[in-house]
């Protein structure tokens, strides 16, 4: 089992629609998680980082963290064609000092 | 505030070449980390420095790859000699002090192509 899991998409959305990203890690100790995004051949990029069970919002970004269920969600509202971008989720998974990360949902906005 | 600055940007080489790839952090992070992001995964941490220490080298193929941050500033990761597989974009990332709610943020990266 991976210690973070995203479904690779792509995840196709229309503009203006609420976009869902998911996360599942495996490691109940699991500290903090970030989501970053990547456009194409570029590097990633914080979007929301997160380490409190419950909802925390930045604009139109929301990042959700279920400690008990091991899950870590991103909202994106108001959807923008600019929002189509691999969306990672990452994890200080465990015990371990070490980034981890998912191997990525694409989303694209469709106009 | 300057970015993390990686260097070559590109660099296409043959199966048992070597190659080395630069990476200056943000300045005053202490932190310094090598990723291996291949094509369609999220990126593998290679390395991490914490100045000029090793924190964690559990994923390196140490028989193929060495990394060094000798003055705990700007780092360099050697691959020696390449494989096919080590196709990928090497990232650089550095942080504050390392701690688990820190934000990593990353270079450019250096995209690598063997053939």
């Amino acid at each position: 089992q991976k210690e973070v899991e995203q479904n690779s998409g792509p995840l196709s959305v229309p503009e203006g629609a609420i976009a869902s990203l998911n996360c599942t890690y495996s490691d109940r100790g699991s500290q903090s998680f970030f989501w970053y995004r990547q456009y194409s051949g570029k590097s990633p990029e914080l979007i929301m980082f997160i380490y409190s069970n419950g909802d925390k919002e930045d604009g139109r970004f929301t990042a959700q963290l279920n400690k008990a269920s091991q899950y870590v969600s991103l909202l994106i509202r108001d959807s923008q064609p600019s929002d189509s971008a691999t969306y990672l989720c990452a994890g200080y998974t465990g015990t371990a000092s070490k980034l981890t990360f998912g191997t990525g949902t694409r989303l694209q906005v469709t106009l | 505030e300057a970015g993390v600055a990686q260097s070559p940007r590109y660099k296409i080489i043959e199966k048992r070449q070597s190659v080395a790839f630069w990476c200056n952090p943000i300045s005053g992070h202490a932190t310094l980390y090598w990723y291996q992001q291949i094509l369609g995964q999220g990126p593998k941490l290679l390395i991490q420095f914490q100045n000029n220490g090793v924190v964690d080298d559990s994923q390196l193929p140490k028989d193929r790859f060495s990394a060094e941050r000798l003055k705990g500033v700007d780092s360099t990761l050697k691959i020696q000699p390449a494989k096919l597989e080590d196709s990928a974009v090497y990232l650089c990332a550095s942080s504050l002090s390392g701690g688990f709610q820190e934000t990593q943020y990353f270079g450019p990266g250096t995209r690598l192509l063997v053939l």
